[in-house]
This record gives structure tokens, C-alpha cells and sequence, in this order.
């Protein structure tokens, strides 16, 4: 099956930037999309279709895309950032089913 | 303002099966496409299908395939999605999600899940 694959975690700094990654071979073909989950609370869409960001999200919040991997960046992470973060896309050739990468726990501290 | 209102929390037995609700306002069903993703404690989100509309076709996960079905009600603009066969490892969170390829994306707040005896 389809797999996206994110590092366990990232932690920056206040004021620094964070970049979390996301890999796939389909990442190649379809889009990404990126989620911001607090604690205790439903996720939040950050990015989506590779690097537009929703109205409301931060300036600070960017995303980009190469090959097969796609990366989220947090420039100037914030301590309110903190939280976990996953990438979301489609298998194109498994009938459009989709997937969530593992998840990325970003610490700004 | 679109809302997704998702039914209460539930307890049920290993081999049962749930069926949770998901309402929605300030939209219509036929102007947009239900996603459910689950999440078990702990763990990451988990897509367990959705309606295609490239396709017009609604796709679930394989993992799911054959224990879920998702359904709408045009009519109250609710969606449902059911999971049949229920063990201890269905114990989740499940949320319906409106938009979840569009700039326009909205959670419901989530239905607990507990499978227990």
C-alpha cells in the first residue's frame, strides 16, 4: 500500500525555521496537502494543493514541492506552532484512495 | 458559518457495529464531498475514505474494505459512516471532513469510539 514518509519530530527554536518533510512516490503526480493538529483539538488544513495557504494561516506558513518530496516550512516558528503536523495526498494509481503521513511532532522551545 | 455537528460518543461491544452521524449547515451534501479520517489514541490520522467526485464513485481505504459504509442523506445534509465487525483496535476518534482537497475544509469535532467488553 501507499505510504508517506515524515520524521518522528522536528524542534526549533523560537524565531527560527522549522521544515518538515514529507516523502512519496505519487507526491510526484498529485498534491499535498499539510494539517496542523493541537492537542485535543481536530487538525487544521495549513497548505494545500502543494504551497497555497488557506485564508487565516499565517504568512510564515509555506510549503513546496520536488519530486517526491514535499516540504512544509514554519519561518520563524512560533511557540504557539507547537503541535503535530501531517501531510496528506492521493494515490493516483490505487483509484484516488488517500493517506496521511505518520505525523511530525514540531517543539519550539 | 459551515458547521459540522458529529454525534455523542459511543461504547460498544468487540463484534458490534457503529454508525456515527455527521450534520452539516451552511452547506449543502450536493455541493460537496464527506471524508472521514479516524485517529486511535496516540496515534496519527488514519483516511478511511471519502466520495470521489472525479470519479462520482465513493472510495474506501482497503484497510476498511468490505467493514464500512458511508452514506448521505441529502435530504438533512447528513452524512453517516458505519464500521461493522468493531474490535478493540476501532477504538478511535473518528471525524467527518468537509473539503478535504479544498482550501474550503472543515472538521466535525470528533466522535469517540470505544470498543470494549
Amino acid at each position: 500500500s501507499y505510504e508517506l514518509t515524515q520524521p518522528p519530530s522536528v524542534s526549533v527554536s523560537p524565531g527560527q525555521t522549522a521544515r518538515i518533510t514529507c516523502s512519496g512516490d505519487a507526491l510526484a503526480k498529485y498534491y499535498t496537502y499539510w494539517y496542523q493538529q493541537r492537542s485535543g483539538q481536530a487538525p487544521v488544513l495549513v497548505i494545500y494543493e502543494d504551497n497555497k495557504r488557506p485564508s487565516g494561516i499565517p504568512e510564515r506558513f509555506s510549503g513546496s514541492d520536488s519530486g517526491t518530496m514535499a516540504t512544509l516550512t514554519i519561518s520563524g516558528a512560533q511557540v504557539d506552532d507547537e503541535a503535530d503536523y501531517y501531510c496528506y495526498s492521493t494515490d493516483t494509481s490505487d483509484n484516488h484512495r488517500g493517506v496521511f503521513g505518520g505525523g511530525t511532532k514540531l517543539t519550539v522551545l | 458559518q459551515v458547521q459540522l455537528e458529529q454525534s455523542g460518543t459511543e461504547v460498544k461491544m468487540p463484534g458490534a457495529s457503529v454508525k456515527v452521524s455527521c450534520k452539516v449547515s451552511g452547506y449543502t451534501l450536493t455541493e460537496t464531498s464527506i471524508h472521514w479520517v479516524r485517529q486511535a489514541p496516540g496515534k496519527g490520522l488514519d483516511w478511511m475514505g471519502g466520495f470521489d467526485p472525479e470519479d462520482d464513485e465513493r472510495i474506501y481505504a482497503q484497510k476498511f474494505q468490505g467493514r464500512v459504509t458511508m452514506t448521505e442523506d441529502t435530504t438533512t445534509d447528513t452524512a453517516y459512516m458505519e464500521l461493522s465487525s468493531l474490535t478493540s483496535e476501532d477504538t478511535a476518534v473518528y471525524y467527518c471532513v468537509m473539503g478535504l482537497l479544498s482550501e474550503n475544509n472543515y472538521w466535525g469535532r470528533g466522535t469517540l469510539v470505544t470498543v470494549s467488553s
